[in-house]
């Protein structure tokens, strides 16, 4: 069973825009992780978020957690071409487990 | 970049075939992972292992064996592969350092597995 169910399924903007992803789950967790995986390849790791914090930054990305409603949101600001990707929430299935949710595509368009 | 390789990267084999797949890391990192990755089905966890000799099955691990006698290699095996195993199998590593919660996972590059 997935846990984390990203939305919207696929999203499409303008080079310069920025991209919004949720994330939504079911039970409690200890963290939220987002990843990114390009065509091709393996997934890498964007950021971890704890379930004590409510916001975190790198770089041009902003996660937010919000444990009332269950759900997660990735901002990535001023988007570049680069970007364009698939991104994955995953949620602690504990045991060092994770439980990853389908994906939201992302393609920037120059 | 994590130490993570995976052989082969491509395979096509014909139904009821053996076939085992390499998971090979550098890192010394304790846990290991094989995923799937499906179309409309996300990732997801098939067997892992929390040391050498130590695994356990994950959500979808029907059909699937797996080994690890050395900290590095973890093996993946379709015994009697079928067409519903064409997939694209991933492997992963975390170091479990921070006890029961779950940390980061390094990805290897996966492979690419189509039954005929």
């Amino acid at each position: 069973s997935q846990q984390g169910e990203e939305d919207p399924q696929a999203l499409s903007i303008q080079e310069g825009e920025n991209a919004t992803m949720n994330c939504s789950y079911k039970t409690s967790i200890n963290n939220l992780q987002w990843y990114r995986q390009n065509s091709g390849r393996g997934l890498v790791h964007l950021i971890l978020i704890r379930s004590n914090e409510r916001e975190k930054h790198s770089g041009r990305l902003r996660v937010t957690l919000d444990t009332s409603k269950k759900s997660s949101s990735l901002l990535i600001t001023a988007s570049r071409a680069a970007d364009t990707a698939s991104y994955f929430c995953a949620t602690d299935a504990g045991a060092q487990k994770l439980v990853f949710g389908q994906g939201t595509r992302l393609t920037i368009n120059p | 970049d994590a130490g993570i390789t995976q052989s082969p990267r491509h395979k096509v084999t014909e139904t009821g075939t053996p076939v085992t797949l390499r998971c090979h890391q550098t890192e010394n990192h304790r846990y290991m992972y094989w995923y799937r990755q499906d179309p409309g089905h996300g990732l997801r966890l098939i067997h892992y292992s929390y040391g050498v000799k130590d695994t356990d099955k994950g959500e979808v691990s029907d059909g699937y064996s797996v080994s690890r006698s050395k900290t590095e290699d973890f093996l993946l095996t379709l015994e009697s592969a079928t067409s519903s195993q064409t997939s694209v199998y991933f492997c992963a590593i975390s170091s479990g350092l921070a006890g029961a919660t779950s940390e980061t996972q390094y990805f290897g590059p996966g492979t690419r597995l189509l039954v005929l």
